[in-house]
C-alpha cells in the first residue's frame, strides 16, 4: 500500500523553538508539497519541490524553510516557532499531471 | 476535536439517500479535477478524478460530473452511509508547466442515521 508518512501526528512546541516536520513517500514521486490547513482558509501551500535539492516558495513561505536531500524525504522547518504557526500541516506527493497523495497530517500546537 | 470542518457549508443527508456536493472552479485552463474526502483527524484521501476531455466518470458509489461551460464540478454519492460523513473538497489542476493546483475550501457532509 503506497503512502506518504508524516513522522508525528501531534506536536506541542514552545515559542521560539526550531521545529522539524518530516515527510517520507514510498512512491518514487518527483513532486512533494507542504500545506497548512486552518479553519475557513482551506489548504495553503507553504513550499514545494519538483526534484531533489530543489525547492520553490508557495503562497505562505514566511517563517518556514524546507529541505529535500533525498527524493523520498521532504522536511519542513519552522526556524523559530510562533503561536500563529499553530495549525494542521499536511505533506503530499505526486507525479506530474497526477493527483496528490496526502499524509495523515501533523497537528502542531505552539505554546 | 478536529476543527477542519468549522466555517464550512454543511450538507445533511439521511442515510440511504443520494448526496450531491458541488464545486465551482475558477481557472479555465484547469484540465484535471479531483475530489478528496477528509475525515476528522486525518489527511485528505483521493476519491475520484476526471480529466477535461470527459463529462462524467463513475467509481464505486461515486460519480463525478464536469461541466466546463459553467466551470462546475459535482460529486454524487449513492446510498450515503454514516462512514461517508467527512469534509469533501475539490481540486483543480492546470497541467501546463508545473501543474498549478487550487483546492476548494470544502463541504461538510453529515449523514443522519
Amino acid at each position: 500500500d503506497v503512502k506518504v508518512t508524516q513522522s508525528s501526528r501531534y506536536l506541542v512546541k514552545r515559542t521560539g523553538e526550531k521545529v522539524f516536520l518530516e515527510c517520507v513517500q514510498d512512491m518514487d514521486h518527483e513532486n512533494m508539497f507542504w500545506y497548512r490547513q486552518d479553519p475557513g482558509l482551506g489548504l495553503r501551500l507553504i513550499y514545494f519541490s519538483y526534484d531533489v535539492k530543489m525547492k520553490e516558495k508557495g503562497d505562505i513561505p514566511e517563517g518556514y524553510s524546507v529541505s529535500r536531500e533525498k527524493k523520498e524525504r521532504f522536511s519542513l522547518i519552522l526556524e523559530s516557532a510562533s503561536t500563529n504557526q499553530t495549525s494542521m500541516y499536511l505533506c503530499a506527493s505526486s507525479r506530474l499531471n497526477y493527483g496528490y497523495t496526502f499524509g495523515s497530517g501533523t497537528r502542531l500546537t505552539v505554546v | 476535536g478536529e476543527s477542519v470542518g468549522l466555517h464550512l457549508p454543511t450538507l445533511s443527508v439521511q442515510e440511504g439517500d443520494n448526496s450531491i456536493i458541488n464545486c465551482a472552479y475558477s481557472n479555465s485552463a484547469s484540465d484535471y479535477f479531483i475530489w478528496y474526502k477528509q475525515e476528522s483527524g486525518k489527511g485528505p484521501q483521493f476519491i475520484i478524478d476526471i480529466r477535461s476531455n470527459m463529462d462524467k466518470r463513475q467509481g464505486q458509489r461515486v460519480t463525478v460530473l464536469l461541466n466546463k461551460t459553467v466551470k462546475h464540478l459535482s460529486l454524487q454519492i449513492a446510498a450515503t452511509q454514516p462512514g461517508d460523513s467527512a469534509v469533501y473538497f475539490c481540486a483543480e489542476i492546470d497541467s501546463g508547466g508545473y501543474q498549478k493546483v487550487t483546492f476548494g475550501t470544502g463541504t461538510k457532509l453529515q449523514v443522519i442515521p
